[in-house]
């Protein structure tokens, strides 16, 4: 069956340290993959796409890497700073115009 | 702009109850989207409209009925509430083309008792 998977358990970091998270995924062929951020109470909010064809994406801070071979997309934040901390959830885009989202990590950065 | 809104924000039904949750967003999109996020699930796709006069089943459609009334308005109706649907419902619209990120609502919290 198809899955997503992403760290359930929240990543505790330093105030500039680096953020890695986790997503993997099984029995998918995605087209794109997609990150989000979403904050307690609110609605996800979009943060970067990548395509299959492309092994990484960088948006100020934020970095996305995307390898198909390993079925894994990692999320970096660099210099992260205590309003990073949010959870955030990786979608794929398989078929048609559908996501499926994956259960998502909170990250804690502690100054 | 507004966005993505939602009406209500918070709901508590008694089980059997009907209730319209109300979704419009003024981005000129063509595709709108129901999902359900409950805790240790994620969200999950009830269903959504490709484009004005279309809908499909997501992936937990049961209970549940939509009408894309037109572009900018998507609505879900619970017929029969059940506690099983106590959850927080958020809408999304996205544009068609490369990208397809969605734009999301604030949610609405509903409890079933």
């Amino acid at each position: 069956s198809q899955k997503i998977e992403q760290n359930s358990e929240a990543l505790n970091i330093q105030e500039g340290k680096t953020a890695t998270l986790t997503c993997n995924y099984t029995n998918y062929s995605p087209a794109y993959l997609q990150w989000y951020r979403q904050d307690p109470g609110r609605g996800p909010v979009f943060l970067l796409l990548i395509r299959e064809n492309e092994k990484e994406k960088r948006k100020e801070r934020l970095k996305v890497t995307f390898d198909t071979t390993l079925k894994q997309s990692l999320f970096h934040i660099t210099a992260s700073q205590p309003a990073d901390s949010a959870t955030y959830l990786c979608a794929l885009r398989s078929a048609g115009n559908m996501l499926t989202f994956g259960g998502g990590t909170r990250l804690m950065v502690k100054p | 702009n507004a966005g993505v809104t939602q009406t209500p924000k918070f709901q508590v039904l008694k089980t059997g109850q009907s209730m319209t949750l109300q979704c419009a967003q003024d981005m000129n999109h063509n595709s709108m989207y129901w999902y359900r996020q409950d805790p240790g699930m994620g969200l999950r796709l009830i269903y959504y409209s490709a484009s004005e006069g279309t809908t499909d089943k997501g992936e937990v459609p049961n209970g549940y009925n939509v009408s894309r009334l037109n572009k900018r308005e998507f609505s879900l109706r619970l017929e029969s509430a059940a506690p099983s649907q106590t959850s927080v419902y958020f809408c999304a619209s996205s544009n068609q083309g490369v990208s397809h990120e969605q734009y999301f609502g604030p949610g609405t919290r509903l409890t079933v008792t």
